[in-house]
């Protein structure tokens, strides 16, 4: 029973390039969550999607980050020109159901580190 | 949006010692509240949750109570061991602002047990 993968698990881009990275829920969920984390900081939310949908980007910067999750295949975080601000690794969640007001048990993956140069 | 404090930064204790964490939060609406170890290089692990509807839930040497009222919870690890070194976050369910709810983590604390 395979839980949340992500990859890559490091990443290295130069500034100006482009980053992908992937996340394949847990088997049965449809509901992922990106998550970013700085050194010495919890993790900001970004996005959750549900499959084909992206129900709520509010915490994803307005430039350059885009997101989705495909009918078929792992969802993707995208991050075009990439500065060294980027730099952090980026968590990827999934869950069987969407939280509510009660909430629900996020399960996340190893996340990907990415360093930008 | 729910704001969620967490304290200590950081807590050494003697092995078999007792560590408690508290956090605080904002939203007096929030009534999820999970608690997440990572250990070095790995993603955070759901280690236990509550919901407001209990003021206290147990899982073998941790616990977590909630105080609703004054808007915290805490983390109870009995006993520590030094496989319980790592870093932990707890978060609490909030409104996003753009049509979902969403956990709101702490800032986490880094937990050491010396052997």
């Amino acid at each position: 029973n395979a839980g949340v993968m992500q990859n890559p698990r490091h990443l290295v881009r130069r500034r100006g390039q482009e980053a992908r990275l992937r996340c394949s829920p847990m088997k049965g969920h449809s509901h992922v969550y990106w998550y970013r984390q700085l050194p010495e900081e919890g993790l900001k939310f970004m996005v959750y999607l549900q499959k084909e949908n992206i129900i709520d980007e509010s915490g994803m910067p307005k430039e350059r980050f885009s997101a989705e999750f495909p009918k078929e295949g792992p969802s993707i975080l995208r991050i075009q020109q990439v500065v060294r601000g980027d730099s952090a690794a980026y968590f990827c969640a999934s869950s069987l159901s969407p939280h509510g007001r009660g909430g629900e048990k996020l399960f996340f993956g190893s996340g990907t580190q990415l360093s930008v140069l | 949006g729910e704001n969620v404090e967490q304290h200590p930064s950081t807590l050494s204790v003697q092995e078999g010692d007792s560590a408690v964490i508290k956090c605080t939060y904002s939203d007096s609406a929030s009534n999820y509240f999970p608690w997440y170890k990572q250990e070095l290089g790995k993603g955070p692990q759901l280690i236990i949750d509550i919901r407001s509807n209990v003021g206290e839930k147990k899982d073998q040497r941790i616990a977590v109570t909630l105080n609703k009222t004054a808007k915290h919870f805490s983390l109870h690890i009995t006993e520590t061991q030094p496989e319980d070194s790592a870093v932990y976050f707890c978060a609490a369910i909030g409104y996003s602002g753009a049509g979902s709810y969403q956990l709101t983590f702490g800032k986490g604390t880094k937990l050491s047990v010396i052997p």
